[in-house]
Parts: C-alpha cells; sequence; structure tokens
C-alpha cells in the first residue's frame, strides 16, 4: 500500500534560519504530492503541490520539488518567520478517494 | 462562502450518548473524508467516499457509522461514546486526485 513518512518533530527554528522538513513516500504509479500546513486551531490548507515528475509547488517562500528518480518530497523554506509555527503534513494522492497523509511535523519559529 | 463546512464546531458530551457531525461541501467534488486528529496531531483516516459509495473503511469500532445522502453531503454517527473517541475530527473533500479541501474540525470532548 502507499505510504508517507515524513521528519519527527517537533522542529525548533530561530527567525530567518533555513528550513528543511524531509518526506518520503511509497506508492504503485506515480502519484500526486501535496504539503498541508496546519495553524493553531485551524484545519488543514493546502501549502503547495506537485501533480507530476519535476514539478515544482511553491508558495509563500516554502518550496518542494517532485523528482521522478527519487520518492523524495521535501520541503524547504530560505528563511522562516515566527508566523510560519504550525504543523506540516506530507501527502500523496493516487486514485479518488484514497489519500496518504505523513504523521506530521511540528515547527516553532522563535523570534 | 465555506467550501467545506462541518457542524458543530464544538461537541462536549457524557460517556454512553449517541452524537452526529454534519459535514457539507459546495465545491462539487465527487470524493468526500472523514478524518480523526488526536491529541498528538496524528491525522488518521476513518472513512472516503466517492459518488455516495464507500471506498475507504478503516479500522473503525463499528460504533462509528458515516452516511453520505448525496454527493455534497457526509454525515459521521458515533453511538456510545467512549473517553478515547475524544479528538478532533475533521471532514474533507477532494476531486479525483487534486488537493483535499478541509473543514475547520469538530473538537469532541466526551466526559
Amino acid at each position: 500500500g502507499n505510504s508517507v513518512t515524513q521528519m519527527e518533530g517537533p522542529v525548533t527554528l530561530s527567525e530567518e534560519a533555513f528550513l528543511t522538513i524531509n518526506c518520503t513516500y511509497t506508492a504503485t504509479g506515480y502519484p500526486s504530492l501535496f504539503w498541508y500546513v496546519q495553524y493553531p486551531g485551524e484545519g488543514l490548507q493546502l501549502l503547495l503541490k506537485a501533480t507530476k515528475a519535476d514539478d515544482k509547488g511553491s508558495n509563500k517562500g516554502f518550496e518542494a520539488t517532485y523528482r521522478k528518480e527519487t520518492t523524495f518530497f521535501h520541503l524547504e523554506k530560505g528563511s522562516v518567520q515566527v508566523s510560519d509555527s504550525a504543523v506540516y503534513f506530507c501527502a500523496l494522492n493516487t486514485n479518488a478517494g484514497k489519500s496518504t497523509f505523513g504523521d506530521g511535523t511540528t515547527l516553532t519559529v522563535k523570534p | 462562502d465555506t467550501a467545506v463546512s462541518q457542524t458543530p464546531k464544538y461537541l462536549v458530551t457524557q460517556m454512553g450518548n449517541d452524537k452526529s457531525i454534519k459535514c457539507e461541501q459546495n465545491l462539487g467534488h465527487d470524493t468526500m473524508y472523514w478524518y480523526k486528529q488526536d491529541s498528538k496531531k496524528f491525522l488518521k483516516i476513518m472513512f472516503s467516499y466517492n459518488n455516495k459509495e464507500l471506498i475507504i473503511n478503516e479500522t473503525v469500532p463499528n460504533r462509528f457509522s458515516p452516511k453520505s445522502p448525496d454527493k455534497a453531503h457526509l454525515n459521521l454517527h458515533i453511538n456510545s461514546l467512549e473517553l478515547g473517541d475524544s479528538a478532533v475530527y475533521f471532514c474533507a473533500s477532494s476531486q479525483g486526485v487534486l488537493e483535499a479541501f478541509f473543514g475547520q474540525g469538530t473538537r469532541l470532548t466526551v466526559v
């Protein structure tokens, strides 16, 4: 079956530090890949996506690249802000109704 | 206009009671989901429906029964509530292999 493994948290960084959250997946075929963000007290919302090989998803300074030759979909940001503090989920989707999420990584950014 | 709305937002109830959570989406999506998020933020899929048909039914006690009267609605009924059912329950919808849209969550507290 499909699976998503992401870096365990919590992750604590200082403002303006570089962020990487690792995500590794296994799936049949070529899935669509996603990163979701959950701010405190809210539901999950899409941060970025890549639906085919060589796509680079980007939003709010975050990036992740779908590389055909690997099964990674690491999330990166060059300079984090306090407002980026949230829980980040890596996810994939292969067929309608079959989404798989990672366990989430809690990020805290300190001023 | 809210894309995925679920009610109620908060639910406090006693052990042994029966309760329902309602979910509606106005996005025209074919697939709807119920997820359970525990206190450690782990997100676990419970059910998914595609065009009103059950696609995923994870290992969930049969006290939990989803009902999809039409494509736009997926309700969750829980019988004989237990302390361990306390969690945040999220409804979501998606189309094909594209991203999921989440509701704001229902925080269920069983006392």
